[in-house]
């Protein structure tokens, strides 16, 4: 497609179950950022992709979240035993190189 | 630390007034600049992109400046329109590839 592509674009899961979150960007962007909304709150960076290089995952909160991303084009962020605060928005975005960011819709996930 | 600030928070105004955002960084070595618009319960959309060269980028009805010297940028928007009710974010790339988000202003134009 033309843009970025997320899914699913919302999830409801019990506590403690895993969720994976996909992201699809836009054909031949290098980059691929994975960043977290929460309510009324700014964004906040969770891992950066570039290339083949190592994954920036300074942002990651805890090590229940992980991402990866096969043959430099999909991204999947991981979250392990999904706690309440947990719940918001995922936002996926890709770039070529250091250029203009483009997102996605979202993620939307709800932990009860 | 890299910082990065928006003022107003909101943002009320009529129909046909030229609106005044601001953007301010702590860190001026920045790489580029971005600002996006954010719909309630979407994504983000960018808007404009400055880069560290550049002074200013103009589209349509919207004008963002760069003054790297004082940190700062503004998004002008010209003859506001209820469409353009949105969060604004803007967002300071450094060369860490990492891009730092202002908490945003959030604009209301009413008819």
């Amino acid at each position: 497609g033309a843009g970025v592509s997320q899914s699913p674009s919302n999830k409801v899961t019990e506590k403690g179950k895993d969720v994976e979150l996909r992201c699809d960007p836009i054909s031949g962007h290098t980059a691929l950022y994975w960043y977290r909304q929460s309510l009324g709150q700014g964004l906040e960076f969770l891992i950066y992709f570039q290339g083949n290089s190592a994954p920036d995952k300074s942002g990651l909160p805890s090590d229940r979240f992980s991402a990866e991303r096969t043959g430099g084009s999909v991204s999947t962020l991981t979250i392990q035993r999904t706690q309440q605060e947990d719940s918001a928005v995922y936002l996926c975005a890709s770039s070529h190189s250091r250029w203009e960011l483009f997102f996605g819709e979202g993620s939307r996930l709800t932990v009860l | 630390k890299q910082e990065v600030t928006q003022i107003p928070a909101a943002l009320s105004v009529p129909e046909g007034e030229n609106l005044v955002l601001n953007c301010s960084f702590t860190d001026s070595a920045i790489y580029n600049l971005q600002w996006f618009r954010q719909d309630p319960g979407k994504g983000l959309t960018s808007l404009l992109l400055i880069q560290s060269s550049q002074r200013e980028q103009t589209s349509g009805r919207l004008n963002a400046s760069l003054d790297k010297s004082s940190g700062r940028s503004t998004l002008y928007i010209a003859a506001s329109q209820p469409g353009d009710s949105a969060t604004y974010l803007c967002a300071v790339k450094y060369n860490t590839d990492k891009l730092i988000f202002g908490t945003g202003t959030r604009l209301q134009v009413f008819p």
